[in-house]
C-alpha cells in the first residue's frame, strides 16, 4: 500500500536559521511527490513537485526539496526561516502513468513554528 | 494561474437540512475534481473523485447517498451533505485537476466550514 510519513508533528526553528521538514514514502511504482502548505482556516497551497530530473527541485517561496530515491525521502528544506513560513505542511504522494483519476496520499501534516 | 474558489466559505445549518458547497476552476478546465474532508488537527481525508459527466467514485466508507456529487461541467463540481447532522460538522476542501495543464498537480479551494447544529 502507498503511504507518506511526516515524523514530527512540530517542527521549531528560529528566524533566519535554515529549516527542515521530513518526508519519506512508500510507492510501488514511481513516485510523484508533492509538498503542500495550510494556513488556519484555508485550503492548500502547492509548493513544489517531484515528477522526474534533476533530484533538487525548487518552489515557491524560496522552498526546496530533494527526492532521494535509495532513502525514498522528499525532504523540504529552506534556508533561512521566516516567521510567515509558520503553518502546517503537508507531503503527499501518488504514482505517475494512470492519468488524472490517481489519488493523492497526504502525509498527517507538521507544524511549522518560527520564532522571531 | 490554477485557481479554484469554493462557495460558500462558511456555513451554519440546522440538522436535518442539506447543504451545497460549489467548486470552481477559475482558469482551467478540471476533468477530474476531489473532495475532502479536514478534521481539527488532521491531515486530508479523500471522500470521493468525480470526474466530468460521470458518476463519482467514493473511497471506502463514505455514504454516497449522504454526500451527493455532481460534476456537470468542467469547471464546477458540487458536492451536497444531505440531512446534515452534527457528525458533519467538518472542513470540506476540493481540488481540481487538468488533463492538459500542469497535468500531475491538484489545485485546492479555500475551503469550506461546516457547522450543523
Amino acid at each position: 500500500a502507498q503511504s507518506v510519513a511526516q515524523p514530527e508533528d512540530q517542527v521549531n526553528v528560529a528566524e533566519g536559521n535554515p529549516l527542515t521538514v521530513k518526508c519519506t514514502y512508500s510507492v510501488s511504482g514511481n513516485p510523484y511527490l508533492f509538498w503542500y502548505v495550510q494556513y488556519p482556516n484555508r485550503g492548500l497551497q502547492f509548493l513544489l513537485k517531484y515528477i522526474t530530473g534533476d533530484n533538487l527541485v525548487k518552489g515557491s517561496y524560496g522552498f526546496e526539496a530533494e527526492f532521494n530515491k535509495s532513502q525514498t525521502s522528499f525532504h523540504l528544506k529552506k534556508p533561512s526561516a521566516l516567521v510567515s513560513d509558520s503553518a502546517l505542511y503537508f507531503c503527499a504522494v501518488t504514482v505517475g502513468g494512470g492519468g488524472a483519476t490517481n489519488k493523492l496520499i497526504f502525509g498527517t501534516g507538521t507544524l511549522l513554528a518560527v520564532q522571531p | 494561474g490554477a485557481v479554484v474558489s469554493q462557495h460558500p466559505s462558511w456555513v451554519i445549518c440546522k440538522s436535518g437540512t442539506s447543504v451545497k458547497i460549489e467548486c470552481r476552476s477559475l482558469d482551467f478546465q478540471a476533468t477530474t475534481m476531489f473532495w475532502y474532508r479536514q478534521f481539527p488537527k488532521q491531515s486530508l481525508m479523500l471522500m470521493a473523485t468525480s470526474n466530468e459527466g460521470s458518476k463519482a467514485t467514493y473511497e471506502q466508507g463514505v455514504e454516497k447517498d449522504k454526500f451527493l456529487i455532481n460534476h456537470a461541467s468542467l469547471t464546477l463540481s458540487t458536492l451536497t451533505v444531505t440531512s446534515a447532522h452534527p457528525e458533519d460538522s467538518s472542513f470540506y476542501i476540493c481540488s481540481a485537476r487538468s488533463l492538459t495543464r500542469l497535468r500531475e498537480t491538484q489545485y485546492f479551494g479555500p475551503g469550506t466550514r461546516l457547522l450543523v447544529l
